[in-house]
């Protein structure tokens, strides 16, 4: 496609609940990043991947989050056992190797 | 890690006015870019810029690599330009490590 997308826009779930977040690069991107807005803050980085593999999970806050790219296109961000503090705008974006970013519009999740 | 300051943290100016946003930042950078986010919430890329100036339109951006800083300067401001600027940096380990943003008002 045109650009990076992300399905859904938005996502309303109660706290315990498991979600997957869908992210879909720009065709030909090897890297692909998932970062998470809190209200009034810039974007914090949670996983990178290079093709198929993290490059970088460091940014996970916990075992509660994981995300893949099984076939080094699309991925899935998993969040298991959700909580009130989850809730954010998590972004998605992806890059030529090293290059610069392409942000998708987000999927805004609450946690109610 | 790098650290990202930006300011003004806040920033109203009247349609037609020129204005300057800073980032500064803590270590060497391999890359940086200049964001708008929409009122919708879309990161729009404004300029990748690791070292020098670029202009597009209205928009222009200077990096000084090594003194850690970089501008981007918004010229005959419009009232679609308020929003959020970003500025973010890559380090060694490719993610972007993002400021706190320039919120920007324009008013008509």
């Amino acid at each position: 496609g045109a650009g990076v997308s992300q399905t859904p826009s938005n996502k309303v779930t109660e706290k315990g609940k498991y979600v997957e977040l869908r992210c879909d690069p720009i065709s030909g991107h090897t890297a692909l990043y998932w970062y998470r807005q809190s209200l009034g803050q810039g974007p914090e980085f949670l996983i990178y991947f290079q093709g198929t593999g993290a490059a970088d999970d460091s940014g996970l806050p916990n075992d509660r989050f994981f995300a893949v790219r099984p076939e080094g296109s699309v991925s899935t961000l998993k969040i298991q056992r959700t909580e009130r503090g989850d809730s954010a705008v998590y972004l998605c974006a992806s890059s030529a190797t090293r290059g610069e970013q392409f942000f998708g519009p987000g999927t805004r999740l609450t946690v109610l | 890690g790098i650290q990202v300051e930006q300011s003004p943290p806040d920033l109203i100016l009247q349609e037609g006015a020129n204005s300057t946003l800073r980032c500064n930042f803590s270590d060497s950078v391999n890359n940086l870019q200049w964001f708008h986010q929409n009122p919708w919430g879309q990161l729009i890329n404004l300029f990748y810029i690791p070292s020098g100036t670029k202009q597009n339109g209205r928009l222009s951006a200077t990096t000084v690599a090594t003194e850690r800083y970089s501008l981007l300067y918004i010229s005959s401001s419009q009232t679609t330009d308020s929003g959020v600027y970003f500025c973010a940096v890559v380090g060694n380990t490719g993610k972007l490590i993002f400021g706190q943003g320039t919120t920007l008002q324009v008013k008509p």
